[in-house]
C-alpha cells in the first residue's frame, strides 16, 4: 500500500526557515504529481503548492510564492517543501498530498506535520 | 480566483437522517475537476467523490454528489455516526491551481 509520511515539523520563529519532508512507499511516486496542502487550527484546507512528475513544472498559491519552494527527489521518494520568512500566519498542519494527473483530485494524503511560528 | 462557498456552514441532523451540502463557485467549474473529501478530527482528509459525481475507491453508495457549473451538491442518503465530520468540496483549475470551500461541519443533532 502506497503510503506518505511527512517529517520536519516544529516550532519555528518568525523570520525562520524550515524544510519539510515527505516520504513515500510504494513504486509510482517517479510518476506521481504532487502538492502541499496546509490547515491552520481550527481552518480550512489550503493549498500552497504543486510539482509535475519529473519536477520541471511548479505553481503556487500567492500567499507563498517567492517564500516557499517544492521540490522532489525520485531516486529518493521523497517530495519536500522548502519554507523561509516564515509568519505566524504560516502555523498550519502541513499535508503532503498526490493528485490524479488525469482528474486533479486528491486521492492520497499524508498523516500531516505541526509547524508553529511564534517567539 | 475561483471561490468556493459551502453551505450551511454547519448542518445538525440525526442519524437516518438526509444530509444535503451545497458547494457554490463564483464561475463555472468544470464537473471533471470537481471533488469531495470528509474530514475527521485529528485525520487528514479522505477523497469520497471526483468528477462531480463519481465515488472514490471503498466509499459506500449512500454518498452521492451531483451538479454542474456553480452548483455542486454532496448527499448522504441515511446517516450512519461515522458520518458525522466535516465535508470540503475542492476544485482545480486557473490561478490558484486548486481552491476548497471553507467547509461544512455535519454535527449530531
Amino acid at each position: 500500500e502506497v503510503q506518505l509520511v511527512e517529517s520536519g515539523g516544529g516550532l519555528v520563529q518568525p523570520g525562520g526557515s524550515l524544510r519539510l519532508s515527505c516520504a513515500a512507499s510504494g513504486s509510482t511516486f517517479s510518476s506521481d504529481e504532487m502538492n502541499w496542502v496546509r490547515q491552520a487550527p481550527g481552518k480550512g484546507l489550503e493549498w500552497l503548492a504543486y510539482i509535475s512528475s519529473g519536477g520541471s513544472i511548479t505553481h503556487y498559491a500567492d500567499s507563498v510564492k517567492g517564500r516557499f519552494t517544492i521540490s522532489r527527489d525520485s531516486a529518493k521518494n521523497s517530495l519536500y517543501l522548502h519554507m523561509s520568512s516564515l509568519r505566524a500566519e504560516d502555523t498550519a498542519v502541513y499535508y503532503c498530498v498526490r493528485n490524479n494527473w488525469n482528474w486533479y483530485y486528491f486521492d492520497l494524503w499524508g498523516q500531516g506535520t505541526l509547524i508553529t511560528v511564534s517567539s | 480566483e475561483i471561490v468556493l462557498t459551502q453551505s450551511p456552514g454547519t448542518l445538525s441532523l440525526s442519524p437516518g437522517e438526509r444530509a444535503t451540502l451545497s458547494c457554490r463557485a463564483s464561475q463555472s467549474v468544470s464537473r471533471t475537476y470537481l471533488a469531495w473529501y470528509q474530514q475527521k478530527p485529528g485525520q487528514a482528509p479522505r477523497l469520497l467523490i471526483y468528477g462531480a459525481s463519481s465515488r472514490a475507491t471503498g466509499i459506500p453508495d449512500r454518498f452521492s454528489g451531483s451538479g454542474s457549473e456553480t452548483d455542486f451538491t454532496l448527499t448522504i442518503s441515511r446517516l450512519e455516526p461515522e458520518d458525522f465530520a466535516v465535508y470540503y468540496c475542492q476544485q482545480y483549475g486557473g490561478s490558484p491551481m486548486h481552491t476548497f470551500g471553507q467547509g461544512t461541519k455535519l454535527e449530531i443533532k
